[in-house]
Parts: structure tokens; C-alpha cells; sequence
């Protein structure tokens, strides 16, 4: 167990819906990051928060968003969903200036 | 960010020895090698992480190349528990770089037979 969280475990949703993502971090971690890993693409970094303000972008769509909470939670906001868009989503935590980052058990979104 | 090249897929037998190669020929200085796995139907786990000098943990070891070119995972003992898919993985460090992103390639698939 990490100690990162992420609700829900899967969710089936259909093309042009809306879902939201949730990632609780590891008690203390500061920063948060969201992977997405889909079998042509592999583990892709979407993009990072560090004590709720953005600091980093991958790969991520205009039709994802992202936001970190004063309690550091996280949220992943995927919109205008298309068949493509179905993968496992990776939400991962870590101390500042550590290097080692824990990840979620992730969240399998299947879009039909 | 420099890129790194693993062979697809690996295999070994039950507690014998596990050498995993990684090439990183574009390393730069300030770059840290970092290896994780990803065992089936889990998120990635950190494995360990150097710099220059070889490292050791109670996972595996770490050998870096003198030139830091390449660099070896070891799991000394190879068990089930152990297949999964690992992640050569190099990650910036200098200051002020935004760089705590990890960016995975396909990794190395290993198989442990029994």
C-alpha cells in the first residue's frame, strides 16, 4: 500500500460525458501528479501540482483539467470523452526534493 | 529529456540472479537515473535511484557506468513477486527545473520462472 489514493477503482462512461477523477496523496505530500497509461502510448505524464498550484504540463488534452485542493487532494476533470480516452489514469504523490514518487492504484476508465 | 533504450522483455529462473540493462547515451550531468516496476494490475513502484556511484537498497542494486552511459538493475534473487514491467527512467535535477515528471518508455517485461 502507497498510501495514495484514487476513487473511483473503474468507471464506464460513454463518448461525450464527463467524469471526474480522485486522488487523495500520501499524508504530507505536497506534490501531485497524473499519469494516463493506454496500451499504444504507455505511461504518459499529464501533469503536475505542487501544493495546489500547477507546475508542470505534459500530454494532457484541452479537454482534461486538473486542480489540487487546499487539503491537497487532487481532482482529474476528462471532458467531451472519446473511445480513445479509455486507459488506466495514475494519480502518484511525493515530498518536495524527494525522489521517489508513490503512485495510486490508478483508475480504469473505460469509454464506450 | 534525454531518452533511455531497454530491451522489450527479460527472462530468469527463480532465485538466480537478474542483470537489467539500460542505455542513456544523452545523459546529461545533472540527470539522476532512476529505476520503478510495475507489477501486473498495480501502479509503478520506485525500485532505486543513483547518480554517479553504484547503490544499493534491500530491493536491488544499482550499476552506473563509469562514462554514465548505461547503467544495470540487479535483483540478486530473482522471485515470482518480481515479474513485472521495470522502468530505466532519467529524471532532471537541476534547481528550479520543473522537472519532477517521470517520463516511461516501454521498459523491460520480466519473466520469472519457477
Amino acid at each position: 500500500d502507497s498510501g495514495v489514493t484514487q476513487t473511483p477503482k473503474h468507471l464506464i462512461t460513454a463518448t461525450g460525458q464527463r467524469v471526474t477523477l480522485r486522488c487523495s496523496p500520501r499524508s504530507g505530500d505536497l506534490s501531485v501528479y497524473w499519469y494516463q497509461q493506454s496500451l499504444d502510448q504507455g505511461l504518459q505524464f499529464l501533469i503536475q501540482y505542487y501544493n495546489g498550484e500547477e507546475r508542470a504540463k505534459g500530454n494532457i488534452l484541452e479537454r482534461f483539467s486538473a486542480q489540487q485542493f487546499p487539503d491537497l487532494h487532487s481532482e482529474l476533470n476528462l471532458s467531451s470523452l472519446e473511445l480513445g480516452d479509455s486507459a488506466l489514469y495514475f494519480c502518484a504523490s511525493s515530498a518536495w526534493g524527494s525522489n521517489e514518487q508513490f503512485f495510486g492504484p490508478g483508475t480504469r476508465l473505460t469509454v464506450l | 529529456d534525454a531518452k533511455t533504450t531497454q530491451p522489450n522483455s527479460m527472462e530468469s529462473n527463480e532465485e538466480e540472479p537478474v542483470h537489467l540493462p539500460c542505455n542513456h547515451s544523452t545523459i546529461s550531468g545533472t540527470d539522476y537515473i532512476h529505476w520503478y516496476r510495475q507489477l501486473p494490475s498495480q501502479g509503478p513502484e520506485y525500485v532505486i535511484h543513483g547518480l554517479t556511484s553504484n547503490v544499493n537498497n534491500r530491493m536491488a542494486s544499482l550499476a552506473i557506468a563509469e562514462d554514465r552511459k548505461s547503467s544495470t538493475l540487479i535483483l540478486h534473487r530473482a522471485t515470482l513477486r518480481d515479474a513485472a514491467v521495470y522502468y530505466c527512467i532519467l529524471r532532471d535535477s537541476k534547481r528550479g527545473s520543473t522537472l519532477g515528471r517521470l517520463y516511461f518508455g516501454r521498459g523491460t517485461q520480466l519473466t520469472v520462472w519457477p
